[in-house]
């Protein structure tokens, strides 16, 4: 597609439920990244994909959280036992595996609120 | 490791003033570094980023940022602001070897007053 494809775009789930963020990225684009960004927060790395190596997970926040990316294109985030300072914005970025090139392209994100 | 560190978490100025948005960054190695735009509802949108050479860098909607190695620090700057520039601005910086991980800001939001 012409840019990053998240879905869902809002997501209201009750507390203790897992939820499943879906991303596609641009097409042809070896790196995906997943960013989370909280109210008066920054962008917090999550996990990182590049091809067909191991993915960087050191900013998963616990064993709750989880990645895949399949095919070596889309991608999903799964939350377990959602909690809720799990509320957040989810973003997930692509690129071609140079970020001098053109920096990310990121999608509009999933806006997950547990109640 | 490398850090960012955005001084003002909300900037307000009066349409057509110009303005500065601060970064700083620390990184024991050569950066690559990034200002990101988000507008209301929308994802980021790169706004412009350095990566060697010239130290001003110019991007889009008529921003310029100047890469300071001594004090390091990559400042946004417009010299006249509209309306249309409401949104929240973040610094970014990557080490330009390995895989390129980007490390953002908590980022500053311009309020544009009429």
């Amino acid at each position: 597609g012409a840019g990053v494809s998240q879905s869902p775009s809002n997501k209201v789930t009750e507390k203790g439920k897992d939820v499943e963020l879906r991303c596609d990225p641009i097409s042809g684009h070896t790196a995906l990244y997943w960013y989370r960004q909280s109210l008066g927060q920054g962008l917090e790395f999550l996990i990182y994909f590049q091809g067909n190596s191991a993915p960087d997970k050191s900013g998963l926040p616990s064993d709750r959280f989880s990645a895949e990316r399949t095919g070596g294109s889309v991608s999903t985030l799964t939350i377990q036992r959602t909690q809720q300072e799990d509320s957040a914005v989810y973003l997930c970025a692509s690129s071609n595996g140079q970020v001098d090139s053109e920096g990310y392209t990121f999608g509009s994100g999933t806006r997950l609120t547990v109640v | 490791a490398q850090s960012v560190t955005q001084l003002d978490s909300q900037v307000p100025v009066f349409e057509e003033a110009p303005v500065e948005l601060r970064c700083n960054y620390s990184s024991s190695v050569s950066v690559y570094l990034f200002w990101y735009v988000q507008y209301p509802n929308q994802g980021l949108q790169l706004l412009l980023k350095y990566l060697s050479g010239s130290t001003l860098v110019k991007g889009i909607n008529g921003f310029e940022a100047e890469f300071n190695k001594s004090q390091t620090s990559f400042h946004l700057r417009k010299p006249s602001v509209h309306i249309s520039d409401t949104a929240e601005y973040f610094c970014a910086v990557s080490d330009p070897g390995g895989y390129q991980k980007v490390t953002f800001g908590t980022g500053t939001k311009l309020q544009v007053i009429p």
